[in-house]
């Protein structure tokens, strides 16, 4: 399974976007990337999954570039609610396939 | 969209009891659905993978005699916590896939548990 690198803080303010790169070296053919966002004592919740180039959402959109070793959750207009942490997952779902969680990125939107 | 389920999701016990939590996909069916523990300030931990109608897989260090899984039917995964000391409070998520060879994973609220 691929492992996962993503800073372990960022801080934004209410309103800018926010960007947050993960680094997957080792991704496979079959990987798709996906990302989920936790708040405290919730389960982590669904945001985007991509596989190559880009996708939005009317969330966020995941940036990938062609060599998928990364890849960049652009979270647009932060506000207050976005404070969370931001798991960045790498594997492939097929077949019974197992998410292995890295550190995540705890974002903190002040006002 | 897919609801998992997760009850109860807080219990507080004594040590040395047991305890179950079940993991209940309301409007699809599971035939795999993953635990998770998670401490305080750290990121989810996989303990194991439930298959229906078949042993559970635990993940390295996880003790299986320790964290009983059952996965009874497509719709039920229960996760009991046996002889439970003050180290093993933790909270407990878990997951499924909405189908087969899904590539999202639906994620429970979590059960927060506190051993005394």
């Amino acid at each position: 399974l691929a492992k996962t690198t993503q800073p372990i803080s960022m801080d934004s303010y209410e309103g800018q976007e926010v960007n947050i790169t993960c680094s997957h070296n080792n991704i496979a053919t079959n990987d798709y990337i996906t990302w989920y966002q936790q708040f405290p004592s919730q389960g982590p919740r669904f945001i985007i999954q991509g596989y190559k180039t880009k996708v939005t959402n009317e969330v966020a959109s995941l940036f990938i570039p062609a060599d998928r070793k990364s890849s960049t959750l652009s979270l647009p207009r932060v506000s207050l609610s976005d404070t969370a942490v931001y798991y960045c997952l790498v594997g492939i779902y097929n077949q019974g396939g197992k998410l292995i969680f890295g550190q995540g990125t705890e974002l903190s939107v002040k006002p | 969209g897919a609801v998992v389920s997760q009850h109860p999701s807080w219990v507080i016990c004594k040590s040395g009891t047991s305890v179950k939590i079940e993991c209940r996909s309301l409007d699809f069916q599971a035939t795999t659905m993953f635990w998770y523990r998670q401490f305080p300030k750290q990121s989810l931990m996989l303990m194991a993978t439930s298959n229906e109608g078949s042993k559970a897989t635990y993940e390295q260090g996880v003790e299986k005699d320790k964290f009983l899984i059952n996965h009874a039917s497509l719709t039920l995964s229960t996760l009991t916590v046996t002889s439970a000391h003050p180290e093993d409070s933790s909270f407990y998520i878990c997951s499924a896939r909405e189908a087969p060879g899904a590539n999202v994973l639906t994620f429970g609220a979590g059960s927060r548990l506190t051993v005394l």
